[in-house]
């Protein structure tokens, strides 16, 4: 059972370039979220999905976009990369009112 | 803004010793609260969850709701080197029940 398996693991971007993480669970769960954490600023809520076909903006949705492409996979596109995006992203996973199951991250650099 | 403090520390105990974490959140409508284990350069991991006001036991750590107080607590009893860690308090809360994490308190144990 891989739980939500996240990828890439690391990547360094170019300032302007467009990226997309990707993100799938195997746990059939119904919600998934993308979270960045910062030093000393905790996980953000970026973009979740409560259900199939439907997304929503979370604290801090400026720059990024999502889909979420079936039950299993939900991704994260940044169009245009700032080094303020750069942060280690989550994506996690949940059946309602239970606990978030987390991917392992993706440490993302904007140089 | 729903909004979850904790004190950021760092918080150093030494072993055996219990080391007590608090969280407030602001948000009423949170109905589920979770504490998080997050060792460094690693992906959050559940450690407490709890629904109802009062005491929940699970080994070596006791997480305490007061929905009245707005407040979470996490005891962790004889602390041991493993326990160093930062932690993490979150609610939960909205349509599809996203969590909203503190900032993290960070947790030195010492020998």
């Amino acid at each position: 059972n891989a739980g939500v398996t996240q990828t890439p693991k690391f990547q360094v971007l170019k300032t302007g370039q467009s990226m997309t993480l990707q993100c799938a669970q195997d746990m059939n769960h119904n919600s998934m979220y993308w979270y960045r954490q910062d030093p000393g600023m905790g996980l953000r809520l970026i973009y979740y999905s409560a259900s199939e076909g439907t997304t929503d903006k979370g604290e801090v949705p400026n720059g990024y976009n999502v889909s979420r492409l079936n039950k299993r996979e939900f991704s994260l596109r940044l169009e245009s990369a700032a080094p303020s995006q750069t942060s280690v992203y989550f994506c996690a996973s949940t059946v309602r009112n239970t606990e978030a199951f987390f991917g392992q991250g993706t440490r993302l650099t904007v140089v | 803004q729903k909004e979850v403090e904790q004190n950021s520390g760092p918080l150093s105990v030494p072993e055996g010793a219990i080391a007590s974490l608090n969280c407030t959140y602001s948000d009423r409508g949170s109905q589920s609260f979770f504490w998080y284990r997050q060792y460094s350069g690693k992906s959050p991991e559940l450690i407490m969850s709890i629904y109802s006001n009062g005491d929940k036991e699970d080994g070596r750590f006791t997480a305490q709701l007061n929905k009245a107080s707005q407040y979470v607590s996490l005891l962790i009893r004889d602390s041991q080197p493993s326990d160093s860690a930062t932690y993490l308090c979150a609610a939960s809360s909205g349509s599809a029940r996203q969590l909203t994490f503190g900032s993290g308190t960070q947790l030195t144990v010492l020998p």
